[in-house]
């Protein structure tokens, strides 16, 4: 069975930096397309940035050059690195998990939330 | 960037169908994925690829595409459906995944 855990959410101060976690089971996180994905309260789904099965990276323009996405092969595990966090940046991040590495979201974490605020 | 546009609100009453409409820029050459997410939890992907549905899906929800619109089609709605549902699509020439705005479905 699939199953994506996040973790490492909380609230921090605006410019301050936070790790994420989604601890991957019943898949290998490495051979599948990886995704985060965001929600502001009371708004809609924001995908943040997407990591490929050979490594190639992408992100939001509203996230590009402060957010990293990684993964440890041995650990199973994706990450998020957010560096120079902004109010803005106050959300739900769900990781997810391509269904058939074709575009489609098929796997998704129960979220973690961050708050960025002073 | 591309943009997917959907109405805010849907209201039906039970045992109608329900349609919900994705605009986009000749998003009929793109595949299209839609998504159920009730307060609360987590978006749970009904449709994909335009018309296909993931395993434990009902045949009540159904994908269409074509043109400059696609459409979730909900068949004989039942009051479990109420939810935000939002349409998707992998936009190639920038390698992004961009979501509609999401539309609110209210079970009268």
């Amino acid at each position: 069975e699939v199953q994506l855990v996040e973790s490492g959410g909380g609230l921090i101060q605006p410019g301050g930096s936070l790790r994420l976690s989604c601890a991957a089971s019943g898949f290998t996180v490495s051979s599948n397309y990886m995704s985060w994905v965001r929600q502001a309260p009371g708004k809609g789904l924001e995908w943040v940035s997407i990591i490929y099965s050979g490594g190639s990276t992408y992100y939001a323009d509203s996230v590009k050059g402060r957010f990293t996405i990684s993964r440890d092969n041995s650990k199973n595990t994706l990450y998020l690195q957010m560096n120079s966090l902004r109010a803005e940046d106050t959300a739900v991040y769900y990781c997810a998990r391509d269904l058939t590495n074709g575009g489609a979201l098929g796997y998704w974490g129960q979220g973690t939330l961050v708050t960025v605020s002073s | 960037s591309y943009v997917l546009t959907q109405p805010p609100s849907v209201s039906v009453a039970p045992g109608k169908t329900a349609r919900i409409t994705c605009g986009g820029n000749n998003i009929g050459s793109k595949s299209v994925h839609w998504y159920q997410q009730k307060p609360g939890q987590a978006p749970v992907l009904v449709v994909y690829d335009d018309s296909d549905r993931p395993s434990g899906i009902p045949e009540r929800f159904s994908g269409s595409n074509s043109g400059n619109t696609a459409t979730l089609t909900i068949s004989r709605v039942e009051a479990g459906d109420e939810a935000d549902y939002y349409c998707q699509v992998w936009d190639s020439s920038s390698d992004h995944r961009v979501f509609g705005g999401g539309t609110k479905l209210t079970v009268l």
